[in-house]
């Protein structure tokens, strides 16, 4: 199985600051990566996939780069609706491995 | 608008079934319908996928023998059930939505259920 590793695994931040999370993989995966958010009690929205592509009605505050092994999720200036918890995952075998998740916090 | 809606929270003792449904609508029943399931406190766990046109499915290796996908096609259910339940499936189950319906994009979860919780408890 591809294992994913995401850090940080918590992350301290003010509104406005720009973040960047981190997603590894145990091996390539070529640009079949998604990373989602997850409120407490919610169901995941996806962000992004194909590793940077937006999806459809997400604010363009969010980008995603990377490919092989090494992908960032980056929020270029926090908003208050932005602090929640992050995951990568990858789509390029099964099973379909998620990262561990990053807790984005208000700092 | 799309929309998948799960069957309600189900409570069972150890060494029993459980079958959660995912009903489709507003988009033609033929994308792969993906589980996903998150133990409290927990990340994310890919159970598997189905293929609601064909049958077909994938089931992660330590799901293989305990887990079953199907569908109905002519009320755009998909289900799964999970069976000789212990205490650690407890958790969260979500449905999910393949958005990609050829080879020429690329796989994402574009929809969720609203989650069902199963809880395990004798």
């Amino acid at each position: 199985d591809i294992q994913l590793t995401q850090s940080p695994s918590f992350l301290s931040a003010s509104v406005g600051d720009r973040v960047t999370i981190t997603c590894r993989a145990s091996q390539g995966i070529s640009s079949y990566l998604a990373w989602y958010q997850q409120k407490p009690g919610k169901a995941p929205k996806l962000l992004i996939y194909g590793a940077s592509i937006l999806q459809s009605v997400v604010p363009s505050r969010f980008s995603g780069s990377g490919s092989g092994t090494e992908f960032t999720l980056t929020i270029s200036s926090l908003q208050p609706e932005d602090f929640a918890t992050y995951y990568c995952q990858q789509l390029n075998s099964y099973p379909y491995t998620f990262g561990q998740g990053t807790k984005l916090e208000i700092k | 608008q799309v929309q998948l809606v799960q069957s309600g929270a189900e409570v069972k003792k150890p060494g029993a079934s459980v079958k959660v449904s995912c009903k489709a609508s507003g988009y033609t029943f033929g994308y792969d319908m993906h589980w996903v399931r998150q133990a409290p406190g927990q990340g994310l766990e890919w159970m598997g996928r189905i293929n609601p046109n064909s049958g077909d499915t994938n089931y992660a290796q330590r799901f293989q023998g305990r887990v079953t996908m199907t569908r109905d096609t002519s009320i755009s259910t998909t289900y799964m059930e999970l069976s000789r339940l212990r205490s650690d499936d407890t958790a969260v189950y979500y449905c999910a939505r393949d958005g990609c319906s050829n080879n020429r994009c690329y796989t994402n979860f574009d929809y969720w259920g609203q989650g069902t919780l199963v809880t395990v408890s004798s």
